[in-house]
This record gives C-alpha cells, structure tokens and sequence, in this order.
C-alpha cells in the first residue's frame, strides 16, 4: 500500500514566519507534488519535483519555495507566511509513466496564519 | 493551459444511480482522472481513462469522449458514504502533471 505522510495534520503560524510543511513517501515514487485546496477554488498545484534536486513550478509558486534533497521527501517553504497562505496543503506522490503515474495523496495540512 | 468544468453539487437518494459530468479544454491532453474526497480527507484514486469508452470497477464507472472534452462518473446503487467530493483532473501532456476540477459535492440522502 502507497503510504504517503506529512509532518502536521494542523500548524497555526504568525506572519512573517518562516514555515516548513514535509512530506514522505515510502513507495520509492519518483514523482512528488505539492497542492493548496482552497473553497471554491479546488485543488492547485505549486510545485512538483522529477527527481531528487529537481524542482518545476505549477500554477501558483509565488510565495513558495521547495527542497528535494532525498528521494523519498519533498519539503514545502513558506519564507514569509502570510494570512492568503492560510490554506489546507495537500503532498501526492505518483511512479514516473504514462500508465503508473497515478497519484497519491496524503492527508493534508491545515495551515492557518494568524 | 486547461479548463475543466463540473457542477457544484448534487443530490440524490440511496440506491440510485448518479452521473456526475466533466468537461474540459485543453491544450495537451493525456488522460481524466477521477478522485473521491471525503471531507477532512485526501482524495483517493477512483478511475483512470485516456482511451475513449467505459471503464467499469465495481459500482463506479468512468466514460471518455475525446473528440466531445467530456466525461463522467456513474455511481450506481448509492450508499451514505458515497457523499463525498467528486474531483475530475486532466493530465497535461508534456509534464504529466494534474489539473483539477473544482469537484462536484454529492449528497446521498436516505
């Protein structure tokens, strides 16, 4: 079973602080990505990664940064939380191919900045 | 870029059947697929099409028209813990990445 985790099911922040949002995968998945799911807005994508070291942006980076130093793990960085990134954050890993890449998800963040 | 359409919300009762409606433009596709959420939950995986045609597991099913930029999502004899958010995503092309409906909510009532 693809097992996908992530540090904190709830995290209250202040603004201005730097934040750190993890996930880990235990799938050897190369692929991993990071959404926000706001109300009315659905789910949207940040960042996702190919490979280790690798980083892509998605639709909506500004504001956010990303690691991806082992494999396995794919950090999320908020440099200087601010109350629009009060938002539920969602980690997927997916295997690389047309027909595998199917993505799993983790149970998600609840980031809240005050 | 893509564009993905679904209704809202909709209601229906136990053991009836619902179809839930996607469409979509885009520039590149690569195939739909279908997630459930429950709230306060992750989406998890339901079905995969990139072919035209019925995909059928169990009592969900997955239809494609590609040349139409439609599919939808049959729940047959609905139970309660069928009430769930229903997300239909696209995959892009050259990056393999998702694009997410906003979901359609479904309510199963007695």
């Amino acid at each position: 079973d693809v097992k996908v985790t992530q540090s904190s099911r709830y995290l209250v922040k202040r603004t201005g602080e730097k934040v750190f949002l993890e996930c880990v995968q235990d799938m050897d998945h190369e692929n991993m990505f990071w959404y926000r799911q706001d109300p009315g807005l659905g789910l949207r994508l940040i960042y996702f990664s190919y490979d280790v070291k690798m980083k892509e942006k998605g639709d909506i980076p500004e504001g956010y940064s990303v690691s991806r130093e082992k494999k396995e793990r794919f950090s999320l960085i908020l440099e200087s939380a601010s109350t629009n990134q009060t938002s539920m954050y969602l980690c997927a890993s997916s295997l690389r191919g047309p027909r595998t890449d199917t993505q799993y998800f983790g149970p998600g963040t609840r980031l809240t900045v005050l | 870029g893509q564009n993905i359409d679904q209704p809202t919300e909709m209601t229906a009762t136990e053991g009836a059947i619902v179809q839930i409606n996607c469409t979509y433009q885009t520039s590149g596709f690569n195939g739909l697929f279908w997630y459930q959420q429950h709230a306060g939950e992750a989406p998890t995986f339901l079905s995969y099409n990139v072919l035209d045609g019925l995909e059928e597991k169990g009592r969900f099913s997955s239809f494609l028209s590609r040349s139409k930029g439609y599919s939808y999502l049959l729940l047959k004899e609905l139970q309660m813990k069928d009430s769930a958010s229903y997300l239909c995503a696209v995959r892009d092309r050259r990056y393999s990445t998702l694009t997410f409906g906003k979901g359609t909510m479904l309510l199963v009532s007695p």
